[in-house]
């Protein structure tokens, strides 16, 4: 079966702090990858995508960037956290084909103070 | 842009009372729609998937509808359970998958 896991779980980073955020997915080859963030009382927010090693879609234009390097790592990154970019950061994955069905990893809290 | 809306944005119910979850989006071109549950800060739990050519979806005490039509899909949960109390997402899928806000359900003992 397929696993899906997210680290750290949560995270406090001072502004101005670099971030590195990571997912895998096992049990799957060729994911599609998504990064979600989920704010305080908002819904979640597609950021980047991925359909292939290297291949990056974004989003919204914005402090952050991704990275795949494997066929099951994402990386969602920063050079410097602004105070906007705390939240719940979520990966998920889906079928490269069939339902489009996406499954979600456990999520990472980060608070940028 | 689609616009997914659920309402009402908060549900508290006693135990064993039905739950009728609604979930509206503008744009009928969907592959499919997918219920999810989250419980606090935790990830999203995959309830059911309905899609597009579908009109309903079963899993044991949840059944969710689809009218892509009307732009609306409605999870019912059954004899609802303390244990039900989360908050529950729509999110439809174009070329990406777009999110309601949710409904937080609460289920009083």
């Amino acid at each position: 079966s397929q696993t899906i896991h997210q680290w750290p779980a949560t995270l406090v980073q001072p502004v101005g702090s670099p971030l590195s955020l990571e997912c895998t997915v096992e049990g799957t080859s060729n994911p599609n990858l998504y990064w979600y963030r989920q704010a305080a009382g908002r819904g979640l927010q597609l950021l980047f995508y991925s359909v292939g090693i290297g291949q990056i879609s974004s989003e919204v234009p914005q402090n952050l960037s991704a990275s795949r390097p494997q066929d099951r790592q994402f990386i969602l990154s920063s050079k410097k956290l602004l105070l906007s970019d705390s939240g719940f950061y979520l990966c998920a994955w889906s079928p490269l084909a069939g339902l489009n069905e996406q499954f979600f990893g456990p999520g990472t809290r980060l608070t940028v103070l | 842009k689609q616009e997914v809306t659920q309402i009402p944005a908060a549900l508290s119910v006693p135990e064993g009372e039905n739950l009728v979850l609604n979930c509206s989006f503008t744009d009928s071109a969907i592959y499919n729609l997918q219920w999810f549950r989250q419980d606090p800060g935790k990830g999203l739990t995959s309830l059911l998937l309905i899609q597009s050519s579908q009109r309903e979806q079963t899993s044991g005490r949840l059944n969710a509808s689809l009218d892509k039509s009307s732009g609306r899909s409605t999870l019912y949960i059954a004899a609802s359970q303390p244990g039900d109390s989360a908050t529950y997402l729509c999110a439809v899928t174009d070329y990406k998958l777009s999110f309601g806000a949710g409904t937080t359900v609460t289920v009083r003992a």
